[in-house]
């Protein structure tokens, strides 16, 4: 069965500390990528790669980096948190076309910035 | 800038049929996704898109029409389970995913 892990469920840090969420697939999928869901604003891409070290800006890249040193292995670094980044972080991946639009998600990342 | 149009809300009665809108703006795309959403969890794929017309799937069917800038997911016989948020995407052609805000359904026993 296709299956996406996050590292936690529920995060709380601090303003000004660095974060790290990692997500695991283990589908073999060539693409992945990192969302933030928040109230009224829907799904937004921050970042996504399509391949080993290769990453490309999404929507909200500001305030984030990632990393992709193995195929199935996509970190999101907040490098200094701040509080407007308190959201829900999605991680997906999805194979090569045809199936690129079938994105697999994970069960999310809550964090909280205080 | 491109954007997806969804309602924000549907609501609609067990044992019937709701159609989920959603209208875009974007320079080119190849192809509109469906996905669902329960509290508290992930989004989920439900249907995609690739060519015009219609796409069916068991209860959920979606449709696509380029010329319109314009696609719907359509869920028949409604049971309590679809209770949910459904969004559409599209890839672009810059390989960007782009979802909308999501519609909230509402189901009534």
């Amino acid at each position: 069965d296709v299956k996406v892990t996050q590292s936690s469920r529920y995060l709380v840090k601090r303003t000004g500390e660095k974060v790290f969420l990692e997500c695991v697939q283990d589908m073999d999928h060539e693409n992945m990528f990192w969302y933030r869901q928040d109230p009224g604003l829907g799904l937004r891409l921050i970042y996504f790669s399509y391949d080993v070290k290769m990453k490309e800006k999404g929507d909200i890249p500001e305030g984030y980096s990632v990393s992709r040193e193995k195929k199935e292995r996509f970190s999101l670094i907040l490098e200094s948190a701040s509080t407007n980044q308190t959201s829900m972080y999605l991680c997906a991946s999805s194979p090569e076309p045809p199936g690129w639009e079938t994105q697999y998600f994970g069960p999310g990342t809550r964090l909280l910035v205080l | 800038g491109q954007s997806l149009e969804q309602p924000s809300e549907v609501t609609a009665v067990e044992g019937a049929i709701v159609q989920i809108n959603c209208t875009y703006q974007t320079s080119g795309f190849y192809g509109l996704s469906w996905y669902q959403q329960h509290d508290g969890g992930a989004p989920t794929f439900l249907s995609y898109n690739g060519l015009d017309g219609l796409e069916e799937t068991g209860r959920f069917s979606s449709f696509l029409s380029r010329s319109d800038s314009y696609g719907y997911l359509l869920l028949q016989e409604l049971q309590m389970k679809d209770s949910a948020s459904y969004f559409c995407a599209v890839r672009d052609w810059d390989d960007k995913i782009i979802f909308g805000k999501g519609t909230r359904l509402h189901i009534l026993p």
